[in-house]
């Protein structure tokens, strides 16, 4: 069975700085996707970024970019310049495609909280 | 604009009532989840359909029966609510190799 750990509970970082989240996975499979979601306290869940495992090149959106390590099993999130905004629920998720067991089955990390302070 | 709407937003429900909760998706996706969230333990998969009337149990169904006979429309049941069922219940639903949408959120109270 697939598992995502994120080992960091909760994280402060001030206005403008940058911040590293981190998150490990278990899994014996070879093509997969890796997704960082943001839940602000509107609790709505936000697509932040996505990896593809079979591309080597790390994902980036703006301000928000991935090291992706796949043979350590590591997708940390890196936040640039961050912002009052940013402050959220932050969790990694793992999605096996379609084929064999677990195929589509999208699981999640228990998540780390952080706060951006003015 | 993508949508997918979860009926209810609050609910409070006695112990031993049968509650649906419905998600209904506008996006034509093939997979549909249902989430539980409590604090500490991030969101835990009850169960997932992929094709209509396709269901896979996730790791924590024990309690909760689901049902999808239209593509866009998945249900959750709790046959019998208790009140360990008390939680946010999140609704989900994705293509394949695409990004999850998600509900606004069922707050449950079981009393």
């Amino acid at each position: 069975a697939q598992t995502v750990t994120q080992s960091q509970p909760e994280m402060s970082v001030q206005e403008a700085e940058t911040v590293t989240l981190s998150c490990t996975y278990d899994t014996s499979e070879n093509n997969y996707y890796l997704f960082w979601y943001k839940q602000p306290p509107s609790r709505q869940m936000i697509l932040v970024i996505r990896q593809e495992a079979y591309k080597q090149q790390n994902a980036t959106e703006n301000r928000f970019s991935v090291n992706f390590q796949k043979a350590a099993k590591s997708f940390s999130l890196k936040i640039s310049d961050s912002q009052l905004g940013d402050t959220a629920m932050y969790f990694c998720a793992f999605m096996k495609p379609r084929g064999g067991e677990y195929g589509n089955k999208l699981v999640f990390g228990a998540g780390t909280i952080l706060r951006v302070k003015s | 604009d993508v949508k997918v709407t979860q009926s209810s937003r609050y609910l409070v429900k006695r112990t031993g009532e049968k509650v649906f909760l419905e998600c209904v998706q506008d996006m034509d996706h093939e997979n549909m989840f249902w989430y539980r969230q409590d604090p500490g333990l991030g969101l835990r998969l009850i169960y997932f359909s992929y094709d209509v009337k396709m269901k896979e149990k996730g790791d924590i169904p024990e309690g909760y029966s689901v049902s999808r006979e239209k593509k866009e429309r998945f249900s959750l049941i709790l046959e019998s609510a208790s009140t360990n069922q008390t939680s946010m219940y999140l609704c989900a639903s994705s293509q394949s190799r695409g990004k999850a949408f998600f509900g606004q959120g069922t707050r449950l109270t079981v009393v």
